[in-house]
């Protein structure tokens, strides 16, 4: 049982690319999130998904979209990319709603230079 | 969610019990207590959680004081690969975006 599975673990971007973060859970779990962990600090949320064809901002979307068309998979999209969106990029699913634990993939570590 | 106090860190010998408090003196009713750690360079790993009741699983122990307002998390037997920082979250019941709010934590050093 794979769980979460993220690409790429590492990843180094120019000023004003684009790319997009893959997750991809096989647990069926109806909620997704998408967390960027900065040194030394906790998660904050950029996105989560209550199931497939609903997305919804967290504490920090902007610079970011998502989509999640199908249960498995919830890709993060970077526009254009800036210094400040260096940082380490966790997806996490749970089963059920805000009293179930999440799980999370390994990471995609993310340098804009 | 209510906020929580942990010890910044700690040590324990490996084979020993490793015994991890939390004060959470605000916490509401229906809040549940959880705990995740994280090893470094790797993604949060949920353990455990409760709600009023002590609770175990092949992880860890937890126990939750009558008043509910600390609890501790419990390694019976900690392992080299149980240093990792250790995160208590206590949790309203939302209905919709529910992120995890990890405070501090403690780092938790097991030595040989």
């Amino acid at each position: 049982n794979a769980g979460v599975t993220q690409t790429p673990k590492f990843r180094i971007l120019k000023i004003g690319q684009s790319m997009t973060l893959q997750c991809a859970q096989d647990m069926n779990h109806n909620y997704m999130y998408w967390y960027r962990q900065d040194p030394g600090m906790g998660l904050k949320l950029i996105y989560y998904s209550v199931g497939a064809g609903i997305t919804d901002k967290g504490e920090v979307p902007n610079g970011y979209n998502v989509s999640r068309s199908t249960t498995e998979d919830f890709p993060l999209r970077l526009e254009l990319a800036a210094p400040s969106q260096t940082s380490v990029y966790f997806c996490a699913s749970s089963y059920g709603g805000p009293d179930q634990p999440q799980h999370f993939g390994d990471g995609t570590r993310l340098s804009i230079l | 969610d209510a906020k929580t106090t942990q010890p910044p860190s700690m040590d324990c010998a490996e084979g020993r019990a490793a015994n991890l408090p939390c004060n959470h003196s605000t916490i509401s009713g229906n809040e549940y207590v959880y705990w995740y750690r994280q090893i470094h360079s790797q993604g949060p790993q949920y353990i455990i959680h409760g709600l009023k009741n002590n609770e175990t699983n092949e992880m860890a122990s937890l126990i939750i004081t009558e008043d509910r307002k600390s609890s501790t998390l419990i390694l019976p037997h900690a392992t080299l690969r149980d240093t990792a920082v250790y995160y208590c979250i206590v949790r309203v019941k939302e209905t919709s975006g529910s992120r995890l709010t990890f405070g501090e934590g403690t780092q938790l050093t097991v030595n040989p």
